[in-house]
């Protein structure tokens, strides 16, 4: 089974600016197989990227995704109060699916 | 798209519960249907899913719920269930189910707003 690792475990930045989120793989994987969802405190997850790169609908251009073979990021452009929250990879191309263990987005 | 899940409650450890997510908005008889958890505090942890009918509706499962949790479909009701047996402290979490798209490799595309079971005695 292949594991999903999240660095950092926390991110502690100021509205407007720039955020990396880092998923590695513990083996190759297909890119084609790789979101990214948000989680508001409270709230439900929401699907934000697939694909490794392609945005969910209604998504903001300001979130982008990128990378492959073992190495994904998560990059959000320039933050907004409503971006501070967990985010999570996950691979879906057969079961089990798998998550990574969350990156929190905390207002510095 | 709209997924409303509930059932859950408070349960004894070893006791069963079984939850529902009642779904609208889209085509659910060939749907992949996903459940996922989230325990306090915890990230998340996918539990198992049910394909669509056009691939015979087959399930898979976690390693730490197969073989106590069942997942299965009532397509006239739009209805996707989850029964849980042999429930443990472990399971303590919220349910969330989450739809899958139509064929393998769909990302987790629409999620309800999760159910809470708590298993403590």
């Amino acid at each position: 089974e292949i594991v999903l690792t999240q660095s950092p475990g926390t991110l502690s930045l100021s509205p407007g600016e720039r955020a990396t989120l880092s998923c590695r793989a513990s083996q190759s994987v297909s890119s084609s197989y790789l979101g990214w969802y948000q989680q508001r405190p409270g709230q439900a997850p929401r699907l934000l990227i697939y694909g490794a790169s392609s945005r969910a609908t209604g998504i903001p251009d300001r979130f982008s995704g990128s990378g492959s073979g073992t190495d994904f990021t998560l990059t959000i452009s320039r933050l907004e109060p409503e971006d501070f929250a967990v985010y999570y990879c996950q691979l879906y191309d057969r079961s089990p699916l798998t998550f990574g263990g969350g990156t929190k987005v905390e207002i510095k | 798209v709209q997924l409303v899940e509930s059932g859950g409650g408070l349960v004894k450890p070893g006791g069963s519960l079984r939850l529902s997510c009642a779904a609208s908005g889209f085509v659910f008889n060939n749907a992949w249907m996903n459940w996922v958890r989230q325990a306090p505090g915890k990230g998340l942890e996918w539990v198992g899913r049910i394909k669509g009918q056009t691939v015979g509706g087959a399930t898979d499962y976690a390693a730490p719920v197969k073989g106590r949790f069942s997942i299965s479909r009532d397509d006239s009701k739009s209805t996707l269930y989850l029964q849980m047996n042999s429930l443990k402290t472990e399971d303590t979490a919220v349910y969330y189910c989450a739809t899958g798209g139509y064929i393998s490799g769909w990302p987790l595309d629409h999620w309800g707003q999760g159910t809470l079971v708590t298993v403590s005695s």
